[in-house]
């Protein structure tokens, strides 16, 4: 059974950082893009990150070009997301998905940004 | 504000068919394929329809996707309860060079 749990969440203040982690099972995690989205609370879904199988390509939106990292080792099967500089507007659940398209998803991480 | 432009709300009678609509541009999905995803209240997304008209394994068949020029199109025939939920199309933009999601639909069953 593929599995995706995050951790790592919590509350931080404006300017801070943090970061995420996403445990894969239940698949070959090195064979697969890896992807992060988000939910502002109430709203729509926002996609932030993905990177390749083998990390040599990464993507990034705009709003978070330059402040967020995304990584992965294929050892643990484990997927990263280092956010620093981080602002009211990062607040949101970070959700951990399967490929390019989100096949399949996490259960989420809640960051909260505020002082 | 996303590229991907869905209506708010839908809304149906049990048994009734509802159609979602997403309308994007050229650099959307007019060059990429549309997937679609299910978020029940209070859990995380669930990918329903791939490749603008596939459905995963356990996706039931009421579920089916369309996608002409740059819209494409979510229906749900034979509504039942357990359809509240919200709905995104999502698809790769080739000019953000990134992947977008609509702006979600809420689907209402009376």
């Amino acid at each position: 059974e593929v599995q995706l749990v995050e951790s790592g969440g919590g509350l931080v203040q404006p300017g801070g950082s943090l970061r995420l982690s996403c445990a894969a099972s239940g698949f070959t995690f090195s064979n697969y893009w890896m992807s992060w989205v988000r939910q502002a609370p109430g709203k729509g879904l926002e996609w932030v990150a993905n990177i390749k199988g083998d990390g040599s390509e990464k993507y990034y939106v705009d709003s978070v070009k330059g402040r967020f990292t995304i990584s992965r080792d294929n050892a643990k099967k484990s997927l990263s997301l280092q956010m620093n500089n981080l602002r009211a507007e990062d607040t949101a659940v970070y959700y951990c998905a399967r490929g390019v398209i989100g096949d399949c998803w996490g259960q989420g991480a809640l960051v909260t940004v505020s002082s | 504000q996303s590229v991907l432009t869905q209506p708010p709300s839908a809304s149906g009678t049990p048994g009734q068919r509802v159609t979602i609509s997403c309308s994007g541009s050229s650099s959307n999905i007019g060059s990429d394929t549309v997937n679609w995803y299910q978020q029940l209240p209070g859990t995380a997304p669930q990918l329903l329809i791939s490749d603008n008209n596939q459905r995963p394994s356990g996706v039931p068949d009421r579920f089916s996707g369309s996608k002409s020029g740059t819209s494409a199109s979510l229906a749900i025939s034979g509504l039942l309860s357990e359809d509240e939920a919200d709905y995104y199309c999502a698809t790769w933009d080739a000019s953000l060079n990134g992947f977008v999601f609509g702006t979600g639909s809420k689907v209402t069953v009376l």
